[in-house]
């Protein structure tokens, strides 16, 4: 079964710094792995997409790499600012038989960026 | 474009009683998800259909669960006899294959 760790559970920054979230997982025959950000009350908005064959992503402050023989994945997000305060999320997804693919989340790091 | 929309967004229902919450995936999308989050705890998988293939059922935590979708359109996730266990946000996603998930914000379910 797969399995899914995010750490830290909670992280606190100043604004302007740049900080790394990691994500770890147990099975490395993934299909692709997926970061998200979710705000409070909300659901969740896909940040990056990597697929297995991949190495890392990149979307303007954000750049999300993948080790698949270690099973591990990073988000660096660059110069931070208050509005990225929201819980981040990882999941991956596995091939599984037949074509059913489902993701197995983290359960995340609350960020949040200090004025 | 529109995104994946969720419908009720609040739902407070007595023990006991059917609910019935609604997906509508963004057009084109083959694939449609449903997941569980419970007040300060990660997503739980419930069930996956994928086109015209037989879902994925494997998350759903009793046959007081079930789901249905026509085609590649709208989906249904049913509870019946609701406990005040199934109060949640029951969130949905819909993604082309293999592309990234976009989610709807979500049904808070409360079971008084």
């Amino acid at each position: 079964k797969q399995e899914v760790t995010q750490i830290p559970a909670a992280l606190s920054v100043p604004e302007g710094e740049n900080l790394v979230l990691n994500c770890s997982f147990t099975d490395s025959a993934i299909y692709n792995l997926q970061w998200f950000r979710q705000d409070p009350g909300k659901g969740l908005t896909s940040l990056l997409l990597i697929q297995s064959s991949q190495r890392e992503q990149t979307s303007g402050r954000l750049n999300a790499s993948l080790d698949k023989s270690s099973g591990r994945s990073t988000l660096y997000i660059a110069a931070s600012q208050p509005g990225d305060s929201a819980t981040y999320l990882c999941a991956v997804s596995l091939i599984s038989s037949g074509s059913a693919r489902q993701l197995t989340f983290g359960s995340g790091t609350q960020l949040t960026v200090l004025p | 474009g529109a995104g994946v929309s969720q419908s009720p967004s609040n739902k407070v229902t007595e023990k006991g009683k059917d609910v019935e919450l609604r997906c509508d995936p963004i057009s084109g999308h083959t694939a449609l998800y449903w997941y569980r989050q419970r007040l300060g705890q990660g997503l739980e998988f419930l069930i996956y259909f994928q086109g015209n293939s037989a879902p994925d059922k494997s998350g759903l935590p009793s046959d007081r669960f079930s789901a249905e979708r026509t085609g590649e359109s709208v989906s249904t996730l049913t509870i019946q006899r609701t406990q005040q266990e199934d109060s949640a946000v029951y969130l949905c996603a819909s993604s082309s294959t293999g592309a990234a998930l976009h989610f709807g914000n979500g049904t808070r379910l409360t079971v008084t």
